[in-house]
């Protein structure tokens, strides 16, 4: 059963510290990416990635960083310097060889800070 | 600058009514465009997409239309049903080298009453 698993559903951060968000997918898709969703907003981009040890920068990068070691992983990783870190974020990917494929997203994880 | 607008932040519907949740773009370069539902808690879900070579896209109750000078876009549902309350999202995005990134709308909530 092919899908995107993310993990943890819900973390709770302290001031200063730094967590990691998982994102796992087995659909063999070569392009990954990380939003954040605020109440009553869409979907903001922090990073995309189009293929293994390459990623960009999205909309909203500051105070975040991701690597990509693997095809099937793509973590997150929110730093002491994201400010305003609390927020639902989605992973998603897509076959990258086809245009125009729509992203397929993962549950999610909640951050709150404590 | 939102490049992708809902405008209306929720809409109530009788069950076996049509819903129409409207989306509006500024961006000349989207080329291709995206509904997405989702439920508290999850992630989004694709339901539906349009090709900028298209105006028009049906899949069982969902009808996609599109109308590039207006910078338009429209989704009906019909007949609703209460399965169907959610966010719907819209999303566009350009081809070439954008990498399959997306830009989303703020999303409308749609409550469908029995």
């Amino acid at each position: 059963d092919g899908g995107i698993t993310q993990s943890p559903k819900y973390l709770f951060r302290k001031e200063g510290q730094n967590v990691t968000l998982s994102c796992e997918q087995n659909l063999n898709h070569d392009a990954m990416y990380w939003y954040r969703q605020d109440p009553g907003q869409g979907l903001r981009l922090i990073y995309y990635s189009q293929i293994v040890n390459d990623f960009q920068k999205g909309d909203i990068a500051e105070g975040y960083s991701v690597s990509r070691e693997k095809k099937e992983s793509f973590p997150l990783t929110v730093t002491s310097a994201q400010k305003n870190p609390t927020a639902f974020y989605l992973c998603a990917s897509r076959p990258q060889q086809v245009m125009a494929q729509p992203q397929h997203f993962g549950d999610g994880t909640r951050l709150s800070i404590l | 600058d939102q490049q992708v607008k809902q405008n209306s932040p929720s809409l109530s519907v009788q069950e076996g009514r049509i819903s129409i949740l409207n989306c509006d773009y500024t961006n000349s370069m989207f080329d291709y465009f995206l509904w997405y539902k989702k439920y508290p808690a999850e992630g989004p879900t694709f339901l539906i997409s349009i090709s900028s070579i298209k105006d028009k896209n049906e899949d069982g109750r969902f009808t996609v239309f599109l109308n590039k000078s207006a910078k338009h876009l429209s989704l009906h549902i019909v007949p609703s049903q209460p399965g169907d309350s959610a966010v719907y999202f819209c999303a566009a995005g350009a081809g070439g080298t954008s990498y399959g990134k997306l830009t989303f709308g703020q999303g409308t909530i749609l409550t469908v009453h029995p």
